[in-house]
């Protein structure tokens, strides 16, 4: 069975910082994989998408990147972090055999709090 | 383009009693509709879906129907319990573009 990683759980980080989160996906090949950030008391935001190794769409322009350097690896990315980017941050595949078309898988997300 | 829309404000009701959270949608083509339950600090898990007009999506007591011509995919509950507080997200993807449009999401909390 599929199973989709994310870590840390957790992150405090100062103004300024860098950040790396990263997701994994286990179980399935070629998935479209999913960055979104929850805002506290708010709803899902896209950040980023992509369909293949090095493919990157962009949702939103902003201080934070992501890279795919394998096929089930999708790592976001800051070079210096604001408080704005708090948030809880999800990530997500798609497009695995036996799952419904467009329907996406959630990982367990990382809290990350910028002070 | 497309989106969903579901209603304003917390839900807050009492065991044993009758959910509905209403979700309407705006879409070309013919989307797939699903409803996602987040648990506190927790990732979204996908409750139930549907594919196509008048396809009814139900899971754990959870129900949803396809109204093609109301545009509408409405979750219901006969009797809620505590442990079904949680935030529940509409969502619809389009066949065209990989992507899903999620609605902002209603927090739901059940009292005893």
């Amino acid at each position: 069975s599929q199973t989709i990683h994310q870590w840390p759980a957790t992150l405090v980080q100062p103004v300024g910082s860098p950040l790396s989160l990263e997701c994994t996906v286990e179980g399935t090949s070629n998935p479209n994989l999913y960055w979104y950030r929850q805002a506290a008391g708010r709803g899902l935001q896209l950040l980023f998408y992509s369909v293949g190794i090095g493919q990157i769409s962009s949702e939103v322009p902003q201080n934070l990147s992501a890279s795919r350097p394998q096929d089930r690896q999708f790592i976001l990315s800051s070079k210096k972090l604001l408080l704005s980017d708090s948030g809880f941050y999800l990530c997500a595949w798609e497009g695995s055999p036996g799952s419904s078309y467009n329907e996406q898988f959630f990982g367990p997300g990382t809290r990350l709090t910028v002070l | 383009g497309n989106s969903v829309t579901q209603m304003e404000g917390p839900v807050t009701l009492s065991e044993e009693a009758f959910l509905t959270i209403n979700c309407t949608y705006t879409a070309t083509g013919y989307p797939s509709l699903f409803w996602y339950v987040q648990y506190p600090g927790e990732g979204l898990q996908l409750l139930l879906k549907a594919t196509k007009a008048d396809d009814k999506g139900s899971n754990k007591g959870f129900e949803a129907t396809y109204r093609k011509e109301t545009t509408s995919f409405h979750l219901e509950k006969g009797s809620v319990q505590v442990s079904d507080s949680a935030v529940y997200f509409c969502a619809l993807s389009d066949r065209g573009n990989n992507r899903l449009a999620f609605g902002k999401g209603n927090q739901v909390v059940v009292i005893p």
